[in-house]
């Protein structure tokens, strides 16, 4: 089992719709989450970062976390074109050990016009 | 505040070959962690370096290796390239060794 699950997708919505994508994960010592957006051919571009469980907004974004359930989710409201991309969920431990992040290998999102 | 930068953009070569990647972190920024991005894989963690120092290390071939400057600029190398490396490489750096990430626009590496 991997420790960072995630639909790849493709998932496509009409623009304006609600976008829900979502994240689960295995290791309790995952501390923070983070959610990247990736256009093609470009690197991850940073969108939210949580510690805590409950919901960040940022914008049209909704950053939440359920450390009981080890699930995470990212909500796109009022979805445009322009979100177009791949969403990477991110993690990171707590102490040092291995690898510090760990990533999803991403949700492709198509909102079409 | 400029952003992290690798060089070069976009790279071909060809198989027994050998590359030479770089990364410039964002400013004041002492940590630099290199991916390798295929689209069957995802991210994959490389290494990572802080102050001058390799302090993780993914499950990659000795093939790969990297090293980091005094300024905090790092550079990875991989030895007799094979058809299988051909992957965006990408480098994010943070404060320490431990805070968000921020990548750079990644290195396309194409071996033939």
């Amino acid at each position: 089992q991997k420790e960072v699950e995630q639909d790849p997708g493709p998932l496509s919505v009409p623009e304006g719709a609600i976008v829900s994508l979502n994240c689960t994960y295995s290791n309790s010592a995952f501390q923070y989450f983070m959610w990247y957006r990736q256009y093609s051919r470009k690197g991850p571009e940073l969108l939210m970062y949580t510690y805590s469980s409950g919901n960040k907004e940022d914008g049209r974004f909704t950053a939440q976390v359920d450390k009981s359930s080890k699930y995470i989710s990212l909500f796109i409201r009022d979805s445009q074109p322009s979100d177009s991309a791949t969403y990477l969920c991110a993690m990171r431990r707590e102490y040092n050990y291995g690898q510090n992040f760990v990533f999803g290998p991403g949700t492709r999102l198509s909102v079409l016009p | 505040k400029a952003g992290v930068t690798q060089t070069p953009r976009y790279l071909i070569k060809t198989r027994g070959q050998q590359v030479t990647l770089s990364c410039s972190p964002i400013s004041g920024h002492r940590s630099v962690s290199w991916y390798q991005q295929t689209p069957g894989q995802g991210l994959q963690f490389l290494f990572e370096y802080f102050s001058e120092t390799q302090r993780n290390k993914g499950n990659f071939p000795g093939r790969f290796s990297g090293r980091q400057f005094s300024n905090s600029r790092s550079e990875m190398n991989v030895s007799t390239l094979e058809l299988g490396d051909s992957a965006l490489y990408l480098c994010a750096s943070s404060l320490y060794s431990k805070e968000t990430q921020y990548f750079g626009p990644g290195t396309r590496l194409l071996v033939l």
